[in-house]
Formats: structure tokens, sequence, C-alpha cells
């Protein structure tokens, strides 16, 4: 049982090249979830889906996208990455909304 | 909106000490708060969650405690040791309960 698992750990990308953060979950959780954490902001949710299918922006969507290719995985898409991008990005997943929030170890992003 | 704020922002404690932990909330019509602990460069562990039917939640040596009517959530842990030194986040869940609103941290250092 691994849990939340995010690829890659770390990326560096140069302004304007896109990229696609991929999460699996295996506990048979209906939620979603991409966050982003920088200092002094705090954890930001960027998109999440409430169950297979659904997909809802979060307080900080722009220059994101996002797809649950099913119930297991849920991915996010830079599609031209700027230096504001720059941050760490975590995957969650719950059994519902209100419930308990899984974290994944998180992918470091650097934009040049 | 939301908030919440954790204080002290950091925590220096001998080893064996017991010690609590503050999380303050703005908006009392919150459904769940959940306990995070998260180590220099990793992911988000769940600690505890509290049902806002709850008053308290017991893990090991961590008991969380929820006081809705006050706006407050506190989290005790017995018996420090350097293991338990992270920084500790508080998240409460409002708005249906799908948005989540995580606290600033407090940093823990527990010394020998």
């Amino acid at each position: 049982n691994a849990g939340v698992t995010q690829t890659p750990k770390f990326q560096v990308l140069k302004t304007g090249q896109s990229m696609t953060l991929q999460c699996a979950q295996d506990m048979n959780h209906n939620s979603m979830y991409w966050y982003r954490q920088d200092p002094g902001m705090g954890l930001r949710l960027i998109y999440y889906s409430a169950s297979e299918g659904t997909t809802d922006k979060g307080e900080v969507p722009n220059g994101y996208n996002v797809s649950r290719l099913n119930k297991r995985e849920f991915s996010l898409r830079l599609e031209s990455a700027a230096p504001s991008q720059t941050s760490v990005y975590f995957c969650a997943s719950s059994d519902g909304l209100a419930g308990t929030r899984y974290f994944g170890p998180g992918t470091r992003l650097t934009v040049l | 909106k939301q908030e919440v704020t954790q204080i002290p922002a950091a925590l220096s404690v001998p080893e064996g000490e017991n010690l609590v932990l503050n999380c303050s909330f703005t908006d009392s019509a919150i459904y769940n708060l959940q306990w995070f602990r998260q180590d220099p460069g990793k992911g988000l562990t769940s600690l505890l969650l509290i049902q806002s039917s709850q008053r308290e939640q017991t893990s090991g040596r961590l008991n969380a405690s929820l006081d809705k009517s006050s706006g407050r959530s506190t989290l005790y842990i017995a018996a420090s040791q350097p293991g338990d030194s992270a920084t500790y986040l508080c998240a409460a869940f409002t708005g249906g309960g799908n948005k989540l609103t995580f606290g600033t941290g407090t940093q823990l250092k527990v010394e020998l």
C-alpha cells in the first residue's frame, strides 16, 4: 500500500516549456487534489476532483490544467511554465471531500 | 473568509516535556479539523482528523481537541522525543467540506 505517489520528485524547466506532473493513489479514494506550497503563502489549492469524471478550480488555477484519468490517477499540466510557478507541488486524496486528506511526497519544480 | 492561525510560530522544548500546540480559526462553521506534521523537504503526514461532532481524538502520544464555539483546536504531545521535531499544521474544513484552509504552522524542535 504505497498511498499517494507523485512523479517526478524534482524538475527544472525553462520559461515557456510544458510538463505534466503525475499523481496516483491506491486507497480507492474518490477525491483528489493538487496544491502548491510557497514560503510565506502556505498551501494553496490549484484544482480538485471530487469524483472520477469531475474537476473544479481551486484558489490558484491560472496557468494549470488537470485531468482525472481514472479513479486512481490525477495529473497536473503546465502548458507554458513561468518563473512564478516555481514551487513545491503536492497531490492529495481523500474518501469524500471532508474526509482525511493524505498527501504525496511532493514535486519540487524550478522554472528558470 | 476562514483564517487559521497557529501560535507560536516556533517552539523549542527539552526531550520528555509534554507540550500543547494551538490552532485558532475565525469561522466556527467548520466540518472537520485535521492536524498534520511536515518534515523538512517532505510531504504532509496526517496525524489526526477531528469531526465536527467530536471534541477529542487520540492516537498514541497525541491528543487533539476541538472547541468550535471558541474557534480553537489544540494538539497535545506527551513525553516529547527528538523524532517529534517537525512543522505541525492544522487545517479547517469549511464550505461544505471541500474547502481546506491551512494554518501557518508551528515549527517544533525537541532537544536532547
